[in-house]
């Protein structure tokens, strides 16, 4: 039982323009959910995160939107550089078990020049 | 600031060996957890520990355990090794009452 999905396995911008990575969720109890990035080999490295009291959280050229009734968020990047490129984890976390997140499958973003 | 840091980075076992990775957290960080990330199942939290206790547990049987040391350090043990417990082992730190994570660069654990 996947909780949390990203449908797309890779994703391919031009240098830029927008990246919109999207992220699915079944949890109802969901209440805070993060975005990651990770590259070959490293951990994953914590990029933003939005409470679901909120709708929009925007941090520099990253923007996370969330549209509790769909069961929706999306992570927005203006402009997409070239070093943005790297796969894309959302996850999720109850309140209840605060420090477990339950992780996407992820995307590969690919930021073309 | 220190990151958090796993040791070791790459492992080689075989079938039936047990198995110890260590992570220290982020200075003043009290909560340390387990993740387990394979090509087929992703990214799976294994365990979180906080203040020398266990907090949260994910669904892996009996032979991963771990625990925390009083400097927050963590150790994570996995015995009678599987072929399929090759994997990407990572360490998140946290304070504890955020829900922000920050991870370690992993242990390549391979199991022969």
């Amino acid at each position: 039982d996947q909780q949390v999905k990203q449908n797309s396995p890779s994703l391919s911008v031009q240098e830029g323009r927008i990246s919109i990575l999207n992220c699915d969720y079944t949890n109802s109890m969901f209440d805070y959910f993060l975005w990651y990035k990770k590259y070959p080999a490293e951990g994953p490295t914590f990029l933003i995160s939005i409470s679901s009291i909120k709708d929009k959280n925007e941090d520099g050229r990253f923007t996370v939107f969330l549209n509790k009734s769909a069961k929706h968020l999306s992570l927005h990047i203006v402009p997409s550089q070239p070093g943005d490129s790297a796969v894309y984890f959302c996850a999720a976390s109850a309140y209840q078990g605060a420090q477990k997140l339950v992780f996407g499958q992820g995307t590969r973003l690919t930021i073309n020049p | 600031k220190a990151g958090v840091t796993q040791t070791p980075r790459y492992l080689i076992k075989t079938r039936g060996q047990q198995v110890t990775l260590s992570c220290s957290p982020i200075s003043g960080h009290r909560s340390v957890s387990w993740y387990q990330q394979t090509p087929g199942q992703g990214l799976q939290f294994l365990f979180e520990y906080f203040s020398e206790t266990q907090r949260n547990k994910g669904n892996f049987p009996g032979r991963f355990s771990g625990r925390q040391f009083s400097n927050s350090r963590s150790e994570m043990n996995v015995s009678t090794l599987e072929l399929g417990d090759s994997a990407l082992y990572l360490c998140a730190s946290s304070s504890g009452s955020t829900y922000e994570q920050f991870f370690g660069p992993g242990t390549r654990l391979t199991v022969l």
